[in-house]
């Protein structure tokens, strides 16, 4: 079966500080993988997604970004954090073209101080 | 340009009492869509989801949806909630534009009273 992992599940980091999220699925080949951030009331925000290895569409300007270095591993970088970066970030994954099922990571907490 | 919306940011029902959550979504073609169910500092779970066919659609823990094309609407609904169903729940639409992408309403925020 399928699972997908993300860690930290919990991050406190100062404002300016570096970031580095993972997320790994396991249990299938090729899919796509997305980034979500969850603010307080504000539903989910799609970040970034990616269709392959190397292969980044980000749907958010700002200074974050996402690496994709192998088939099912996603990462999540920033060089210096915002406070404004604080939230709940879900990795998910799903194959097809958006018409099949998502399938979320349990998330990491970020609170930057 | 697509958008899902869920007009309730929280709903408070009696333990037993029936449930109704609101999805409204704008898009040009037949969507893909979805309920998920997420709760406190958790990742989402898929509730259940309609692509075609029977416009009513059955998921887990006693969860059913219609899809109503001349409302635009995909509203959730269970008949007896339990005090467990307290969560946040998100309706979503895939496949957007022909896209890899998927949008999600800001999700309504159920408390289950005992």
């Amino acid at each position: 079966s399928q699972t997908i992992h993300q860690w930290p599940a919990t991050l406190v980091q100062p404002v300016g500080s570096p970031l580095s999220l993972e997320c790994t699925v396991e249990g299938t080949s090729n899919p796509n993988l997305y980034w979500y951030r969850q603010a307080a009331g504000r539903g989910l925000q799609l970040l970034f997604y990616s269709v392959g290895i190397g292969q980044i569409s980000s749907e958010v300007p700002q200074n974050l970004s996402a690496s994709r270095p192998q088939d099912r591993q996603f990462i999540l970088s920033s060089k210096k954090l915002l406070l404004s970066d604080s939230g709940f970030y879900l990795c998910a994954w799903s194959v097809g073209q958006g018409r099949e099922t998502q399938y979320f990571g349990p998330g990491t907490r970020l609170l930057v101080l | 340009a697509q958008s899902v919306t869920q007009p309730d940011i929280h709903i408070t029902v009696s333990e037993g009492a029936s449930l109704e959550l609101r999805c409204n979504y704008s898009y040009g073609a037949t969507p893909y869509l979805f309920w998920y169910v997420q709760s406190p500092g958790q990742g989402l779970q898929l509730l259940l989801k309609y692509f075609s066919g029977d416009t009513l659609v059955q998921g887990i823990k006693g969860f059913e949806a219609e899809f109503k094309r001349s409302q635009s609407s995909f509203n959730l609904r269970k008949p007896s909630v339990h005090w467990s169903d307290a969560a946040e729940y998100f309706c979503a639409v895939g496949e957007v534009l022909g896209t890899y992408k998927y949008i999600f309403g800001t999700g309504t925020r159920l408390k289950v009273l005992a």
